[in-house]
């Protein structure tokens, strides 16, 4: 069965410094994977998505992830963070022939001044 | 271009009763899915409909129900509300165009809360 863990539930960082959020598959067979955002009392928003067209993702806002099959991974990174980026981030994987998502369990963004 | 839509966006209902969400997908798209939100359970799949028919169904009690109309509009049902049926409920819609994968829009949700 498809499945996605993210570690951490919870990651600080101060203005300007590097975005790193974790996401870890496991799936059978070559993933559909997505990360979403969602702000507070809002609905996901999608941030990027890979689909075995390039390893390296990027998407809006200023965020990129990389496919790494070896490590499983599929992180979400960004260079330098805003305050505006304070949000929870969810990592999810697709099946094939479906629009089903399976879902982390999400990491929740925060951003200091 | 307008967005996913939901209605209501908040209800509050009593143990036992029953409620209907509604969800408008974006002009064009033929699949909705829904989805439930707590802060123990995280999001959980609930049912994805096609063409009105149900072409995936989340692991939920019957109590949960869904219906596609022929202009793609969606609602939901859950009858006899329990206290953890207190959610946020989104509904996303996409193409579905064949090949995959398909872009999920959600919409804003609806905050069900059951006293």
């Amino acid at each position: 069965a498809q499945s996605v863990t993210q570690l951490g539930s919870h990651v600080s960082v101060s203005e300007g410094a590097l975005v790193l959020l974790r996401c870890n598959y496991s799936s059978s067979v070559p993933p559909y994977l997505f990360w979403y955002v969602q702000y507070p009392n809002q609905g996901l928003q999608l941030l990027l998505k890979y689909t075995s067209a390039a390893t390296l993702v990027k998407g809006i806002n200023g965020f990129e992830a990389e496919f790494k099959k070896s490590e499983t991974s599929f992180h979400l990174t960004k260079p330098s963070a805003h305050m505006s980026d304070a949000a929870e981030y969810f990592c999810a994987v697709m099946g094939e022939n479906t629009d089903k998502l399976i879902f982390g369990t999400g990491t929740r963004l925060q951003v200091f001044p | 271009k307008a967005g996913v839509t939901q209605t209501p966006r908040y209800l509050i209902k009593t143990r036992g009763q029953q409620v209907t969400l509604s969800c408008s997908p974006i002009s064009g798209h033929r699949s909705v899915s829904w989805y439930q939100q707590t802060p123990g359970q995280g999001l959980q799949f609930l049912f994805e409909y096609f063409s009105e028919t149900q072409r995936n169904k989340g692991n939920f009690p019957g109590r949960f129900s869904g219906r596609q109309f022929s202009n793609s509009r969606s609602e939901m049902n859950v009858s006899t509300l329990e206290l953890g049926d207190s959610a946020l409920y989104l509904c996303a819609s996409s193409w579905a165009l064949a090949g995959g994968p398909n872009e999920q829009f959600f919409g804003p949700g609806t905050r069900l809360t059951v006293l």
